[in-house]
């Protein structure tokens, strides 16, 4: 596709259920980023992605969180025993490879809400 | 639905005056910053960057000003329209060879007709 695309684009969970978000990415692209924004606030990061690996995870914010990227394109973000802290949009973003300190282009974010 | 900074800082401008929105940053050692602009329920769209080896950027109506020594960065918008409503966040990222974004607080930009 033209740009990064998230689904879904609104998810209600319940309490204690695990949820998955889905990532794709720019064409091409090799990084992948993952963030989180909470209303009022600007985006956290959580985890990024040099092809497969994850080159940095030091966002994600305890051992509920997880993100794969298993072919180097599509990432999933998984969340385990959702809190209603997690509540939040869920945001992914890509960047072509080459020289650091390149623009990253993001999706629309997926709406997570736990009720 | 939700929408993107409601308890951010806001600046109020009447349309076709130039808009100017600051953000300090935190990283001495930060090589490469970015502009995004966020309109509620939607991603954050890339605007202008700037490399730590400049101290002035311009683009088709925005200007990025950079002063490293007060670790000061500067969005000027000239001839404020009303598209151009929305939250402002500054990003900078690590030394050279970094690729984690760090995002300011924002500011929501509001302008007047």
């Amino acid at each position: 596709g033209a740009g990064v695309s998230q689904t879904p684009s609104n998810k209600v969970t319940e309490k204690g259920k695990y949820v998955e978000l889905r990532c794709d990415p720019i064409s091409g692209h090799t990084a992948l980023y993952w963030y989180r924004q909470s209303l009022g606030q600007g985006p956290e990061f959580l985890i990024y992605f040099q092809g497969t690996g994850a080159a940095d995870d030091s966002g994600l914010p305890n051992d509920r969180f997880f993100a794969v990227r298993p072919e180097g394109s599509v990432s999933t973000l998984k969340i385990q025993r959702t809190e209603r802290g997690d509540s939040a949009v869920y945001l992914c973003a890509s960047s072509p490879a080459g020289p650091w300190g390149t623009e990253a282009f993001f999706g629309q974010g997926t709406r997570l809400t736990v009720v | 639905g939700e929408s993107v900074g409601l308890h951010l800082p806001t600046l109020s401008v009447q349309e076709g005056d130039n808009s100017i929105i600051n953000c300090a940053y935190s990283n001495s050692a930060s090589d490469y910053f970015i502009w995004y602009k966020q309109e509620s329920g939607k991603g954050p769209q890339f605007i202008i960057d700037i490399r730590s080896n400049m101290d002035k950027r311009q683009g088709q109506r925005v200007t990025v000003l950079l002063n490293k020594t007060v670790k000061h960065l500067s969005l000027q918008i000239a001839a404020t329209q009303p598209g151009d409503s929305a939250v402002y966040f500054c990003a900078e990222t690590g030394a050279a060879g970094t690729y984690k974004y760090i995002f300011g607080t924002g500011t929501r930009l509001k302008v007047l007709a």
